[in-house]
């Protein structure tokens, strides 16, 4: 059983569409994030979501909507994709936000390739 | 704002030789401190994690890791590589006053040559 899902696994896309991508997880996790991986390897958390409310919202471009319907979903879409939203986009999750779970480390999904032509 | 430095952003060895990966974090209050491992391909995976206690901890696949406080270092060691270990590396803070805001190093590559 898969902790963190996400579909798809890979996305290919040409500029100016809209797409999305899901996350899952089956942790009955309070906390789950978006990070971006960029070429480079780097990581940065662009979003997280505490019981299905906004916690961190990093300077992520508004063309960037997560959306989190439950606390075991957060889905990332994106619109008017551009080439440098070229990334693999890591969604993770943690028991809790504060207090004793912010001892937890995070859990993390196996990516989405976006490739945007 | 924390921030996480890693020493060397590629490090090659050859099988069975010692590995030490250097991190250090600028934040001076409270941290939780971890390290991830990405395989070619995978998701990052936790290595080993340090909240509070004994500043050398150990973790999976023969790794650890040394707190020092007044050096704001973590680095990571293994006395012995394998080529299994071929893999990126992260070195991440959390700053545990203010939950989970986890801020990751620009990773470190290893290459382990058979």
């Amino acid at each position: 059983d898969t902790a963190v899902s996400q579909t798809p696994k890979y996305l290919v896309t040409q500029m100016g569409n809209d797409k999305s991508i899901k996350c899952e997880q089956n942790l009955g996790h309070d906390t789950m994030y978006w990070y971006k991986q960029d070429s480079k390897k780097f990581l940065k958390i662009m979003f997280s979501y505490n019981n299905k409310e906004l916690i961190i919202n990093e300077t992520v471009p508004n063309r960037f909507s997560p959306k989190s319907p439950d606390k075991a979903h957060l889905n990332l879409h994106i619109n008017s994709l551009e080439l440098g939203d070229s990334a693999v986009y890591f969604c993770a999750s943690s028991p809790e936000h504060f207090g004793q779970g912010a001892y937890s480390p995070l859990h993390f999904g196996n990516g989405t390739r976006l490739t945007v032509t | 704002a924390q921030s996480v430095s890693q020493h060397n952003h590629h490090v090659i060895l050859s099988e069975a030789a010692s590995l030490e990966l250097g991190c250090n974090y600028s934040y001076g209050g409270t941290v939780n401190l971890f390290w991830y491992v990405q395989y070619p391909g995978q998701h990052l995976q936790l290595l080993l994690k340090y909240f509070s206690g004994d500043p050398l901890v150990k973790g999976i696949k023969g790794f650890e890791a040394e707190f020092i406080k007044s050096k704001f270092s973590f680095n990571l060691r293994k006395p012995s590589v394998q080529w299994s270990d071929t893999a990126e590396y992260f070195c991440a803070v959390n700053d545990g006053n203010y939950g989970q805001n986890f801020v990751f190093g620009p990773g470190t590559r290893l290459s382990v040559l058979p």
